[in-house]
């Protein structure tokens, strides 16, 4: 039973591509969210989401674009992908907006070429 | 905006010492304040947490004692162990900002 999934795990690929990350929770949690961590390990936000509805947009470019057709589903879409958007992208839940135990997926390691 | 601080960035120990990693926030409002470790190659996962009406709490060998009134919060591991090595963050804020990280080292 995993309670967070991201897929795929691992994702190599060009300058200039497009790809998506998908994320799955199935602990009936409302509140979504996207982490990035960099090289050095730092972890940070970059999008939440609760019922669907977008309520943290941190500093992202506008290249990255997060949906979520259902409260259970969270996917980012990256455009114009560039060297700096490599990274480990993890996807989270909470049962309530950030005040609560945030349980992580297993994380997508990018790699941008 | 909200800002978390986490000292010391690395911290090494030798097994059975203790260990003590420290947080201050910025956000007066905060009430919720998580410890996660990350071992290599892993997810963050919770450790310990607690709320801003409690002073301490204990789990075995880890506690977390808060200072809202001085706005810092501390993880303590006590008789480390090398499976201790690892990535700790701590979090605070509406925005559930975490702090920049402070990697464990116990050396046996």
């Amino acid at each position: 039973d995993t309670a967070v999934s991201q897929t795929p795990k691992y994702l190599v690929t060009q300058m200039g591509n497009d790809k998506s990350i998908k994320c799955e929770q199935n602990l009936g949690h409302d509140t979504m969210y996207w982490y990035k961590q960099d090289s050095k390990k730092f972890l940070k936000i970059m999008f939440s989401y609760n019922n669907k509805e977008l309520i943290i947009n941190e500093t992202v470019p506008n290249r990255f674009s997060p949906k979520s057709p259902d409260k259970a589903h969270l996917n980012l879409h990256i455009n114009s992908l560039e060297l700096g958007d490599s990274a480990v992208y993890f996807c989270a839940s909470s049962q309530v907006q950030t005040v609560e135990t945030q349980y992580f997926g297993p994380g997508t390691r990018l790699l941008v070429l | 905006g909200e800002n978390v601080e986490q000292h010391p960035s690395t911290l090494s120990v030798q097994e059975g010492d203790s260990a003590v990693i420290k947080c201050t926030y910025s956000d007066s409002a905060s009430n919720y304040f998580p410890w996660y470790k990350q071992e290599l190659g892993k997810r963050p996962q919770l450790i310990i947490d607690i709320r801003s009406n409690v002073g301490e709490k204990k789990d075995q060998r880890i506690a977390v004692t808060l200072n809202k009134t001085a706005k810092h919060f501390s993880l303590h591991i006590t008789e480390t162990q090398p499976e201790d090595s690892a990535v700790y963050f701590c979090a605070a804020g509406s925005k559930s900002t975490f702090g920049d990280g402070t990697t464990l080292t116990v050396k046996p």
